[in-house]
């Protein structure tokens, strides 16, 4: 148990259109996940923490605005990259915390990621 | 705050020999320490955890790791390096409080030379 999937896994959009990423725990309930982001050859940096039922918290420097993340269900997160820009070319991975009394309930579950390019 | 050293970006051994890539940590209160690896386009893959218990922690593929509270580290080791475990491998920490996000350390390169 405890896989997390995302749709799609790659995606290639033109400048200044939207594009829809999702993030779903298919085998337990998140009411937390987590948006990264991953440039080429770097770290995974935590853009927001997004929440069932309420608002995402985003971390500095990230534009709420432009990545609007919505957590409508347990098992659903979706982040949304607005108008976007070649400079938002990035791998994004999100990754699900299981709640409970075991032992892997430290652990964060990462989806495979997100590969977007925008021309 | 919290914080992840990896001081070597690129670790390169050959097959049969044994590997360690570092890690060091700064975190308050009690420590969770996460091992994870990535294969190119792939998302993260768990390696193994430190939690609480003995500091020498055994995980997937035959890697293990010793946590060392005075020197704060977690380094991940594994007796007999594959050319397969070349991949990129990220040490991670979280604080005890359930809830509060990883701290990803910025990867070190493994590459296993036949």
């Amino acid at each position: 148990g405890a896989v997390v999937s995302q749709h799609p896994s790659w995606v290639i959009c033109k400048s200044g259109t939207s594009v829809k990423i999702e993030c779903r725990s298919l085998d337990f309930q998140a009411t937390t996940m987590f948006w990264y982001r991953q440039f080429p050859k770097q770290s995974l940096m935590l853009m927001a923490t997004s929440n069932e039922g309420s608002k995402a918290t985003y971390e500095q420097g990230v534009e709420k605005d432009k990545f609007l993340i919505n957590h409508a269900s347990l098992t659903l997160s979706t982040l949304t990259v607005t108008s976007a820009h070649p400079e938002d070319s990035s791998f994004y991975i999100c990754s699900a915390g299981k709640q409970g009394a075991g032992l892997r309930d430290n652990e964060q579950f990462f989806g495979p990621g997100t590969r977007l390019t925008v021309l | 705050a919290q914080s992840v050293a990896q001081p070597e970006d690129q670790v390169n051994v050959a097959e049969g020999n044994p590997l360690t890539v570092k890690c060091t940590y700064s975190v308050s209160g009690n420590p969770y320490l996460f091992w994870y690896v990535q294969y190119p386009n792939r998302g993260l893959q768990f390696l193994l955890k430190y939690i609480t218990g003995d500091n020498l922690v055994k995980g997937s593929y035959g890697f293990e790791a010793e946590f060392n509270k005075s020197q704060t580290s977690f380094h991940l080791k594994k007796p007999s390096a594959l050319v397969s475990d070349s991949a990129l491998y990220f040490c991670a920490v979280r604080a005890y409080n359930y809830g509060q996000n990883f701290v990803f350390g910025p990867g070190t390169r493994l590459s296993v030379l036949p």
